[in-house]
């Protein structure tokens, strides 16, 4: 089974400022990767797909790159709706499997 | 719009059995694979179970594997998830989900709102 390791696990931020989270999956994963965000109380929402593709109505203020192993998703001039919680999530193998989250707090 | 509805979840004796479903709209339910994914109360994710759009193959996790069963109708563009011998790690909330694109397994871009499923005596 590939495993995904998400870090950091907790995160906070300033407003108007960036971030990175990273993801590192056991064995290459050819860019089968997606990031969802979760906010309290909701379903998760599709953000980045195929490592770097965004999807449909997310802010441009998102973004995904990575590669082999190691992924990123950057989060530019944070907005206070961006408060939740991000996971990794593989595509390349069954069992499909997230990273534990990152929880976003804005300071 | 795409539309997923989830029903059938509640609290359940461990070892016993319940049957979640999950109704589609807004799309051609027979062109796309299906999926359920759960989230412990506080916890991650936790991909659950898949199903081709033909519904002739089906995937688990060991943690599920031979204890759950995914299926599908898609004569009434539903996606059903039986659950047998039901354990207390099994409370969760349980998404149905749709890829992005059809006719193969990919991105988990629409998810239903989640039915509650709790295991506990």
């Amino acid at each position: 089974d590939i495993q995904m390791t998400q870090s950091p696990s907790f995160l906070s931020a300033s407003l108007g400022n960036s971030i990175t989270i990273t993801c590192h999956a056991s064995q290459n994963i050819k860019g089968w990767l997606a990031w969802y965000q979760q906010k309290s109380g909701n379903a998760p929402e599709l953000l980045i797909y195929k490592a770097s593709s965004l999807q449909s109505g997310v802010p441009s203020r998102f973004s995904g790159s990575g590669s082999g192993t190691d992924y990123i998703l950057t989060i530019s001039n944070l907005q206070p709706e961006d408060i939740a919680t991000y996971y990794c999530q593989h595509y390349q193998s069954f069992p499909l499997t997230f990273g534990s989250g990152t929880k976003l707090e804005i300071k | 719009e795409v539309q997923l509805v989830e029903t059938g979840g509640g609290l359940v004796q461990p070892g016993r059995s319940l049957k979640l479903s999950c109704v589609a709209s807004g799309f051609t339910f027979n062109n796309y694979w299906m999926s359920w994914t759960r989230q412990a109360p506080g916890k991650g994710l936790e991909w659950v179970a898949s199903i081709t759009n033909s519904g002739g193959s089906t995937y688990y996790p060991d943690s599920v594997k031979g204890r759950f069963t995914i299926s599908r109708d898609n004569a009434q563009n539903t996606l059903y998830l039986q659950m047998n011998s039901l354990r207390s790690e099994d409370t969760a909330t349980y998404y149905c989900t749709r890829g992005l694109y059809r006719y193969n397994l990919n991105w988990f871009a629409y998810w239903g709102q989640g039915t509650l499923v709790t295991v506990s005596s």
